[in-house]
């Protein structure tokens, strides 16, 4: 059985530059989340997605949208990117409904906006 | 969901049982106790979760109130990579798409 993995493990970019960050879902799930984890912070729901649809999100403006495909393996995007925007962001998988809230997490990917 | 109130740290020494409270006093009656951790640098780890009976896996047991206000996350025999943030969520099984809500969760520190 594998894991979630996500890629890249670090990345530093600019203020006003875009960025994409790549999910592979642990085998079996279809159902992928994202959170953002600021500093000192616990991690904050972004969205998630189901079948390739996005069917939730949290209080993030649409300059952070996300994608999922057939394999349910799952991008996020943030455009136009600002100092704030620099955290740890952590990829969730989960089974069917009865198990949403029993999320499988990958290792995160730090990212640094200069 | 119902909001949840843990320490902000604890201390255990290592071998000994860790119990980490939580207090979710408007928890509704559909509603689960779940436990995660993240250990330093990596993402959150799914523990355990219950409805209103104790609970035993092969990490931790979960005991909960009668009353189901408050509950206890227990690590039997902790050893120092044990030392993690512990978060306690109370959450609809199965409903929302809505995510997590993580709060600031419990620092615990095993001490050799």
């Amino acid at each position: 059985e594998t894991g979630v993995t996500q890629s890249p493990t670090h990345l530093i970019k600019t203020r006003g530059q875009q960025v994409t960050l790549r999910c592979s879902s642990q085998s079996g799930h279809n159902t992928v989340s994202w959170y953002q984890q600021a500093l000192g912070q616990g991690p904050q729901f972004i969205f998630q997605y189901y079948r390739e649809e996005e069917n939730g999100r949290g209080n993030f403006p649409p300059r952070f949208s996300g994608l999922q495909f057939p394999n349910y393996s799952s991008e996020l995007n943030v455009n136009a990117l600002e100092l704030d925007d620099s955290a740890l962001y952590l990829c969730a998988s989960s089974g069917d409904r009865a198990s949403y809230n029993e999320q499988f997490f990958g290792p995160g990917t730090r990212l640094t906006v200069l | 969901d119902a909001k949840t109130t843990q320490p902000t740290s604890m201390d255990c020494a290592e071998g000994r049982a860790a119990n980490l409270p939580c207090n979710h006093s408007t928890i509704s009656g559909n509603e689960y106790v779940y436990w995660y951790r993240q250990i330093h640098s990596q993402g959150p780890q799914y523990i355990i979760h219950g409805l209103k009976n104790n609970e035993t896996n092969e990490m931790a047991s979960l005991i909960i109130t009668e009353d189901r206000k408050s509950s206890t996350l227990i690590l039997p025999h902790a050893t120092l990579r044990d030392t993690a943030v512990y978060y306690c969520i109370v959450r609809v099984r199965g409903g929302g798409a809505d995510g997590l809500t993580f709060g600031k969760g419990t620092h615990l520190i095993i001490q050799p």
